[in-house]
């Protein structure tokens, strides 16, 4: 079956430092796949999309890698501030319209001043 | 413009009672999902719906589970005969999304219903 995996451990940073979250999948082809960022109590918030013919894409102190051969995607966070502080979730997506987006359990980042 | 909307935000129900959570989902976005957090964990995916296409059910965990989407906007999750372990967070989101293509695909989440059940 389909299986998305990020570090379930909590990830702490030192501010100023970059932040570097996996998602790795199994058993899936994804046409794209995306980052959301979710604070406590909050639904989740879009941040970057990137396709599978898009090696990486960045977007201000952001930038997502996406490698289909080690079927991995890097989520980097350059110049961390603790406001980046929150759980990153990964999620994947297929070509057709009728495909569902499945996320991964995410990751808590932690950024300490 | 107005976001996602969801409710309740709370419910507190007692075991073996039937919950209905409304989604009401941004205007003119033709997909809709549900999906169950439970505390610290990921998003479960529970329902997929699309347009006017039969709606992806695979991620319901049982029967008691059920969705509807009138109008092709508002949907209504109902949970018959609530267990303690429905215990989560559901999370409505909508996107735009066109047949054939994958569009714009990028999710907007609600704040969620946080159910209880006692």
């Amino acid at each position: 079956s389909q299986k998305i995996e990020q570090n379930s451990e909590a990830l702490n940073i030192q501010e100023g430092k970059t932040a570097t979250l996996t998602c790795n999948y199994t058993n899936y082809s994804p046409a794209y796949l995306q980052w959301y960022r979710q604070d406590p109590g909050r639904g989740p918030v879009f941040l970057l999309l990137i396709r599978e013919n898009e090696k990486e894409k960045r977007k201000e102190r952001l930038k997502v890698t996406f490698d289909t051969t080690l079927k991995q995607s890097l989520f980097h966070i350059t110049a961390s501030q603790p406001a980046d502080s929150a759980t990153y979730l990964c999620a994947l997506g297929g070509y057709s319209s009728a495909s569902k987006i499945i996320f991964g359990s995410g990751t808590r980042l932690s950024i300490r001043p | 413009g107005a976001g996602v909307s969801q409710s309740p935000s709370n419910k507190v129900t007692e075991k073996g009672k039937d919950v209905e959570l409304r989604c009401d989902p941004i205007s003119g976005h033709t997909a809709l999902y549900w999906y169950r957090q439970s505390l610290g964990q990921g998003l479960e995916f529970l329902i997929y719906f699309q347009g006017n296409s039969a709606p992806d059910k695979s991620g319901l965990p049982s029967d008691r589970f059920s969705a509807e989407r009138t109008g092709g906007s508002v949907s209504t999750l109902t949970i018959q005969r609530t267990q303690q372990e429905d215990s989560a967070v559901y999370l409505c989101a909508s996107s735009l999304v066109l047949r054939g293509t994958s569009g714009r695909v990028e999710q907007y989440f609600g704040p969620g219903t946080r159910l209880t059940v006692t």
